[in-house]
């Protein structure tokens, strides 16, 4: 199975703040990675798919990047409503489509 | 708009078999492209991607659990069953069943359930 690795499993930050969680893979997988936002109780949210491409209704402080193995999640302007855990998943080829351990931002 | 909705026993005890079954509704299964997926979270830690369905009937699993999981569809009635025997306690979580997004390569969730907590106790 592809695996995939975030850093850090978790961060300080304050509002305004710009974040920066990664997500490496041990296998190539293009731009096959998506990225969620879970707050407690609640069921994952899709921010960003295929990489890049922000799923609709997601705020444009969030953005992805990366292809390959090393992926970036961003969150500019942190705001109040994003302290939250994030996780990646890779989506490549066949199944399973494995997630990250997940990174919860916290407020500092 | 799409929805889906987990159901299923909040206890089970150990080496019964659980069966969930997510109800859905704004897609069809028998339309070609679609797929839905189930994924679980114990108490306090990650996502486990489980078990997918195609609309042609094609299934994956995770290869840990293969043994002990039986994905099926039924699109008459719009709803996709999960089951997992030989539950043991480290199978509590809150299991979760989610569409894949359609029209995208890109084979991310992008409809959820709001989960169904399942607890395996004698």
């Amino acid at each position: 199975d592809i695996q995939v690795t975030q850093s850090p499993s978790s961060l300080s930050a304050s509002l305004g703040d710009r974040v920066t969680i990664t997500c490496r893979s041990n296998h190539g997988i293009i731009n096959y990675l998506n990225w969620y936002q879970q707050k407690p109780g609640q069921a994952p949210k899709l921010l960003i798919y295929a990489a890049s491409s922000l799923q609709s209704g997601v705020p444009s402080r969030f953005s992805g990047s990366g292809s390959g193995t090393d992926f970036t999640l961003t969150i500019n302007n942190l705001q109040p409503e994003d302290f939250a855990t994030y996780y990646c998943q890779q989506s490549y080829g066949a199944p399973p489509w494995t997630f990250g351990q997940g990174t919860k931002v916290e407020v500092k | 708009q799409i929805t889906l909705r987990e159901s299923g026993p909040a206890l089970v005890k150990p080496t019964q078999t659980l069966t969930l079954t997510c109800t859905f509704s704004g897609f069809s299964l028998s339309t070609s492209g679609v797929a839905v997926g189930w994924v679980r979270q114990p108490p306090g830690k990650a996502l486990q991607w489980l078990a997918l369905i195609y609309w042609d009937d094609d299934k994956r699993y995770r290869p840990s659990l293969k043994s002990r999981l039986t994905i099926t569809k039924d699109t008459s009635k719009n709803q996709v069953v999960l089951t997992m025997t030989n539950m043991d306690p480290e199978d509590t979580a809150t299991y979760y069943c989610a569409h894949r997004k359609y029209g995208s390569a890109s084979n991310a969730f992008d409809i959820w359930g709001q989960g169904t907590m399942v607890t395996v106790s004698s």
